[in-house]
């Protein structure tokens, strides 16, 4: 069956410090991976797209790189600040017979101190 | 207008209660969806609307039904729920339904069935 593994760990980093989050897939062929932030009782926000011919995306100061032979996506903030804290989850096309939806990792939830 | 809301923000119910949720967009997005998030989980997929046409049904009980009344509207109505069907319940939306859709998510309605 398809799988979406995030770090189940929350990860701890301070304020100015690079924060890199991993997402693994197994049983998938994705032409695209996408990233989402959600805060604590909120809907997720759409961050980044990166598709499968494409080895890196950035916006201001995420990264997004995407290496289809490892199954692994990671998810950079560069001089991250406490304002970033919330989980980030990766989502992939889900194999449905039906029609095309996303499916969701569990997502890791990222604190970053002062 | 890039938002997404729904109604109402909470909901408390008991397990004979008939009550509906609503989401609406005006982006003119032609997919429309409604998840099911517990505390420390992934959304989970529920249903999928295409063009106003159901397309996806995550092989939900049918104490959830959906409806779909116009591209902008999204409802979901709940009937002799239960109490593990409480969770935050999210709409999201999107352009279409192919791998380059972003979604468009509400702040979701938090459910609790006593």
């Amino acid at each position: 069956s398809q799988k979406i593994e995030q770090n189940s760990e929350a990860l701890n980093i301070q304020e100015g410090k690079t924060a890199t989050l991993t997402c693994n897939y197994t049983n998938y062929s994705p032409a695209y991976l996408q990233w989402y932030r959600q805060d604590p009782g909120r809907g997720p926000v759409f961050l980044l797209l990166i598709r499968e011919n494409e080895k890196e995306k950035r916006k201001e100061r995420l990264k997004v790189t995407f290496d289809t032979t490892l199954k692994q996506s990671l998810f950079h903030i560069t001089a991250s600040q406490p304002a970033d804290s919330a989980t980030y989850l990766c989502a992939l096309d889900m194999n449905s017979n039906s029609g095309y939806a996303l499916n969701f990792g569990k997502g890791t939830s990222l604190l970053v101190t002062p | 207008d890039t938002e997404v809301t729904q109604t109402p923000k909470h909901l408390v119910m008991g397990m004979t209660n008939k009550k509906s949720l609503k989401c609406e967009q005006h982006m003119g997005h032609r997919a429309m969806y409604w998840y099911k998030q517990k505390a420390k989980k992934p959304p989970e997929l529920m249903f999928v609307y295409s063009y106003e046409k159901l397309s996806i049904n995550e092989s939900v009980p049918s104490r959830f039904s959906p409806e779909c009344p116009n591209s902008s509207l999204l409802n979901l109505h709940l009937h002799a729920l239960q109490p593990e069907d409480s969770a935050l319940y999210l709409c999201a939306s999107s352009q279409g339904v192919g791998g380059l859709d972003t979604q468009y998510f509400g702040p979701g309605t938090r459910l609790t069935v006593l």
